[in-house]
């Protein structure tokens, strides 16, 4: 069975970085592209970011190109997501996604 | 605004059947498969059907997809107040090299 466990979020002020953190397993996570999906408060699902297998190739919305980084650690079965520039506009629940499964979500709030 | 439309809302009686419509284009349904997910009140998505029209083991055959052209559609049936829930249909698209989401429906369960 897929679990994936998120955390790293918290309150950060506008400016910021926080970096998340997915820890996955049940599945074979090299062979697995990964996905950061959001959703702020009363909204709908937003992709993020996604992230190959071998971490070899990235994609990001407009909305956050150049601003996060999506990487993995594929010895510790670990995807990442580095977020820094952070805007009140960030503000979301951020969840990992693979072939369909999700994980529970960690809240970032971005406010003063 | 999101890239695929659903509608806002749909319901229907206990017992009965629903669809939900999501409609998009050539560069994301009419170019691969469409995933339908349900969001129960206050917990993370879950994938109800997969490539269209594949169910996860331990999602019941009430629920249904199927996709036509640049068009799919969620189907469910002998409706439950436990089926009360957002359901976002998900693809991806080529020309903008993202995951895309619709906006979103709220079945209600009258």
């Amino acid at each position: 069975e897929v679990q994936l466990l998120e955390s790293g979020g918290g309150l950060v002020q506008p400016g910021g970085s926080l970096r998340l953190s997915c820890a996955a397993s049940g599945f074979t996570f090299s062979t697995y592209g990964m996905s950061w999906v959001r959703q702020a408060p009363g909204k709908g699902l937003e992709w993020v970011s996604a992230i190959s297998g071998s971490g070899d190739s990235t994609d990001y919305a407009d909305s956050v190109k150049g601003r996060f980084t999506i990487s993995r650690d594929n010895s510790k079965n670990t995807l990442f997501l580095q977020m820094n520039s952070l805007r009140p506009e960030d503000t979301a629940v951020y969840y990992c996604e693979v072939s369909g499964g999700w994980g529970q979500g960690t809240l970032v709030t971005v406010s003063s | 605004q999101s890239v695929l439309t659903q509608p806002p809302s749909v319901s229907a009686a206990p017992g009965q059947k629903v669809t939900v419509s999501c409609s998009g284009s050539s560069s994301n349904i009419g170019s691969n498969f469409v995933s339908w997910y349900q969001q129960l009140p206050g917990t993370a998505p879950k994938v109800l059907i997969y490539e269209n029209n594949k169910r996860p083991s331990g999602i019941p055959d009430r629920f249904s997809g199927s996709k036509s052209g640049t068009s799919a559609t969620l189907g469910i049936t002998g409706l439950q107040t436990g089926d009360e829930a957002d359901y976002y249909c998900g693809t991806w698209d080529n020309s903008l090299s993202a995951l895309v989401f619709g906006g979103g429906t709220k079945l209600t369960v009258l």
